[in-house]
């Protein structure tokens, strides 16, 4: 079975300064790895995915992730926050083994907050 | 540059009551998943369709849910007899798959309320 761990219910930075929200994940196989946002009332916007290749993944809006396979983990980052990063953040899995099924799993999702 | 679509955006049901969303997936993409969002939660995954053939169905789907796919384009999920523990966001979903690649993009959602 697959799962996603998102430790921190929120994550309050201010703006300008660098933001990391946490995501951990367990897979039989490989992982395919997903971020994504979701605004007040709004469905969930893709940010980003680590397939295969280069750890560090960059995506929209100047967020960046990085895939470490020792210690699962996906964490999302951002150099300088910006007041409008403000929403919640979904981190999710999808194994690749053979039989794990299609789905993706979610974790159960970090609130960021920027503070102007 | 048209993305998924979903209707109604907002339904209030009495419980018993039958209700049917429908969900218009970006053209051309072949897979179409439903999830369900639970408040303070995640999505939690519900069914998906390759074209027209529906081809995996989660445990939460009980036999209440039905969902349909009948042209390969768009679909419908239908919940029988409404309960108020069905009160949730209804995500939707599509992607292009090959090679075991894609990417999922979600529509707005349907947010039932079961009074």
């Amino acid at each position: 079975a697959q799962s996603v761990a998102q430790p921190e219910d929120q994550v309050n930075v201010a703006e300008g300064n660098p933001l990391t929200v946490k995501c951990t994940y367990s897979v039989s196989g490989n992982p395919y790895l997903f971020w994504y946002v979701q605004y007040p009332n709004r469905g969930l916007q893709f940010l980003l995915k680590y397939i295969t290749g280069d750890n560090l993944v960059k995506g929209s809006y100047g967020f960046e992730a990085e895939f470490n396979k020792s210690q699962t983990s996906f964490h999302l980052k951002k150099p300088s926050a910006l007041v409008s990063d403000s929403a919640l953040y979904f981190c999710a899995v999808r194994d690749v083994a053979f039989n794990a099924g299609n789905m993706l799993t979610f974790g159960g999702g970090t609130r960021l907050m920027v503070k102007p | 540059d048209t993305g998924v679509s979903q209707d109604p955006r907002h339904k209030i049901t009495k419980r018993g009551q039958n209700v049917t969303f429908r969900c218009d997936p970006i053209s051309e993409h072949n897979r179409l998943y439903w999830y369900r969002q639970t408040l303070g939660q995640g999505p939690e995954f519900l069914t998906y369709f390759q074209n027209e053939a529906q081809l995996e169905k989660s445990r939460l789907l009980s036999d209440r849910f039905s969902a349909e796919r009948p042209k390969g384009s768009f679909s419908t999920l239908e919940i029988q007899r409404t309960e108020q523990g069905d009160s949730a966001m209804y995500l939707c979903a599509s992607s292009l798959y090959r090679a075991r690649q894609e990417t999922q993009y979600f529509g707005p959602g349907t947010r039932l309320l079961v009074l």
